[in-house]
């Protein structure tokens, strides 16, 4: 059954606290990804991992950093959260080049 | 570098009306696209995705046709059913990106009864 799993669905923080949004996927998917989705900026890659412990920097990395540990779990991690944070996060997995990504239900993050 | 570009970011029609929504883009290589939908409060997930030998894909009433002379991708149905409505993202991801996908910023679909 392939899915992508996100945690918290939910989550208010207050400003300067750490986050910690997980993900996984249960299809052995090398390359994971981690998006954020703003009203009218669409989606902006943060991280992409390409397996355990090979991570690069997305277009936005600025604020985060991220955690894979395990091929099937990829962690983002805000240290000192800021308000402009605020936004859905999206987790997402593919098997490689040209081939369609999975995504999770979305992560909505509230930093007051 | 890539990107990806579509120019309305709201369409409203009438249900029954046919759709067209723009996507150009630009990539240094040969890139591969792909159209996603998002429905309210879902995660986003693939509509199509552009073929390497010119068949023109389709799913679900909507096809796209990639033009590589003038960069463009754009998704169209002949008919639109009020399920329709969605975010639309139009995605390019070149062969030699390394599994990067860039996305557009997205058009909302509304189809009005």
């Amino acid at each position: 059954d392939m899915k992508v799993t996100q945690m918290p669905r939910y989550l208010i923080k207050r400003m300067g606290e750490n986050v910690l949004l997980e993900c996984g996927q249960d299809m052995s998917h090398e390359t994971m990804y981690w998006y954020r989705q703003d009203p009218g900026l669409g989606l902006q890659l943060i991280y992409i991992s390409y397996d355990v412990d090979s991570n690069s920097e997305g277009d936005i990395p600025k604020g985060y950093r991220v955690s894979r540990k395990k091929r099937e779990h990829f962690s983002l991690i805000l240290d000192s959260a800021k308000t402009n944070q605020t936004s859905v996060y999206f987790c997402a997995s593919s098997s490689g080049t040209g081939n369609t990504l999975y995504f999770g239900e979305g992560s909505r993050l509230i930093v007051v | 570098g890539d990107s990806v570009t579509q120019t309305e970011g709201l369409v409203t029609l009438t249900e029954g009306l046919p759709v067209m929504l723009n996507c150009t883009y630009q990539s240094t290589y040969s890139p591969f696209l792909f159209w996603y939908v998002q429905h309210l409060n879902e995660a986003p997930k693939l509509l199509l995705k552009s073929f390497t030998d010119n068949k023109r894909p389709e799913h679900q009433g909507f096809h796209a046709t990639l033009h590589k002379s003038s960069s463009s991708f754009h998704l169209q149905k002949s008919s639109a059913q009020l399920s329709d409505s969605a975010l639309y993202y139009c995605a390019l991801r070149n062969t030699e990106g390394a599994d990067r996908l860039t996305f557009g910023k997205g058009t909302q679909l509304i189809i009005q009864p």
